[in-house]
């Protein structure tokens, strides 16, 4: 099925580290949505952005809505351990309950 | 109950058996979203429901699976002569159906074909 272009793929942080990932699709989306994802968990959400050009933050998190409705960003300042898990965007293009396309994540870890 | 539960967590099944997985979203939502997330994947979208009607079931890979939600309320879906490629957490969501109010997501039910 259709997915997001999500990277990076994986990235190691260590503690105090900004981090920073994207989203992309040929598609516009009205809605980009970013979840957290932890082993053996359903996603859950971080962050939700609903305008072209819009940027929100949720805590040490910062999202913004690409001004061309194709691209979305999620920043996290100063990394603490419990960020390590999977982060995934979501665009959606239908109403407010048309279905979610998923990207196929970011998988954060500590550094060894 | 507080969030949205699902039930089985865990099923193996051999292949060839029919499989029935349930969803209890949280009380008062309208909206209700199955998705299939395959191993290292992210979720895809297999059908939505408002109340008892099933609106969308674009995202159904086969006409083995089959979703119902009879009283708008607990959803099942159930996949018919299950297959290896089957094999995948099934996650269930839901939603009030206000504008702008996002669906909360169940633990999902991780189906192990055999």
């Amino acid at each position: 099925g259709q997915q997001l272009n999500q990277s990076p793929q994986s990235m190691f942080i260590q503690e105090g580290e900004d981090v920073s990932m994207n989203c992309t699709s040929s598609s516009i989306f009205n809605t980009w949505l970013w979840y957290k994802q932890d082993p053996g968990e359903g996603p859950v959400l971080l962050i939700a952005l609903y305008k072209a050009g819009e940027l929100t933050s949720n805590g040490r998190l910062t999202a913004q809505f690409g001004i061309t409705r194709k691209d979305s960003f999620l920043n996290i300042s100063a990394s603490i351990p419990s960020d390590v898990g999977i982060y995934f965007c979501a665009g959606r293009n239908g109403g407010s309950q048309g279905n979610l396309i998923f990207g196929k994540g970011t998988k954060l870890s500590v550094k060894p | 109950g507080a969030g949205v539960s699902q039930s089985p967590r865990y099923k193996v099944a051999k292949r060839g058996q029919d499989v029935a997985l349930r969803c209890d979203p949280i009380s008062g939502h309208v909206s209700l979203f199955w998705y299939q997330q395959a191993l290292g994947q992210g979720p895809e979208f297999l059908t939505y429901f408002q109340n008892e009607a099933q609106l969308d079931k674009s995202g159904l890979p086969s006409d083995r699976f089959f979703a119902e939600r009879p009283e708008g309320s607990v959803s099942t879906l159930k996949i018919q002569r299950t297959q290896q490629e089957d094999s995948a957490v099934y996650l269930c969501a839901s939603s009030s159906g206000t504008v702008n109010t996002e669906a909360f997501f169940g633990q999902g039910t991780r189906l192990t074909v055999v």
